[in-house]
């Protein structure tokens, strides 16, 4: 049972490349999300999805698109990469959700970097 | 527009110290607040969740209470350990998870 991975861990970036971040959960869990962690800001929400095929904005979403074709995976993608995307991006995955109030299970993170 | 302060932002203790640290939020229409330990370079790790209708939840060394009327968590570590330096954060539940930006917490022999 490996949880949530999240590939790659590093990633560096030229401005205007686009790339894909993946999150895989062997849960079953329905509810993913996609956090960017900032220094002095804390996690921020950017996506997230309640179940197979379906995804939401969260609170900073722009700049940034995701997709949920099947319920293990949440992909996160970035189509023009900007400076200011510089961050560790967190993938968690819970079973109810979060009005269903049950944890979030987090996985490692990734680390880009935006030249 | 609910907002998760955590005090101290650093914190370092010798070992053996019983620690408080604070998590304060502007909302109380919360359904639940989360603590969350991160390792430097990794994930978090949930600790303790205590639903809105709980005052405190307990785990081993670490207790966690909530008072939702004046939006206030504290999580004790009792006894603290070199192994419990890490960021500790705190997360209130409204429809998202609003994060506090955490303590820094170090424990030294």
């Amino acid at each position: 049972n490996a949880g949530v991975t999240q590939t790659p861990k590093f990633r560096v970036l030229k401005t205007g490349q686009s790339m894909t971040l993946l999150c895989a959960q062997d849960m079953n869990h329905e509810y993913m999300y996609w956090y960017r962690q900032d220094p002095g800001m804390g996690l921020r929400l950017i996506h997230y999805s309640v179940g197979e095929g379906t995804t939401a904005k969260g609170e900073v979403p722009d700049g940034y698109n995701v997709s949920r074709l099947k319920k293990q995976n949440f992909l996160l993608g970035l189509e023009s990469a900007a400076p200011s995307q510089t961050s560790v991006y967190f993938c968690a995955s819970s079973y109810l959700g979060e009005v269903g109030a049950d944890t979030q299970y987090f996985g490692p993170g990734t680390r880009l970097t935006v030249l | 527009k609910q907002e998760v302060t955590q005090i101290p932002a650093a914190l370092s203790v010798p070992e053996g110290e019983n620690l408080v640290l604070n998590c304060s939020f502007t909302d109380s229409a919360i359904y639940n607040l989360q603590w969350f330990r991160q390792d430097p370079g990794k994930g978090l790790t949930s600790l303790l969740l205590i639903q809105s209708s709980q005052r405190e939840q307990t785990s081993g060394r670490l207790n966690a209470s909530l008072d939702k009327s004046s939006g206030r968590s504290t999580l004790y570590i009792a006894a603290s350990q070199p192994g419990d330096s890490a960021t500790y954060l705190c997360a209130v539940n409204t429809d998202k998870l609003i994060f506090g930006t955490g303590t820094r917490l170090q424990v030294f022999p």
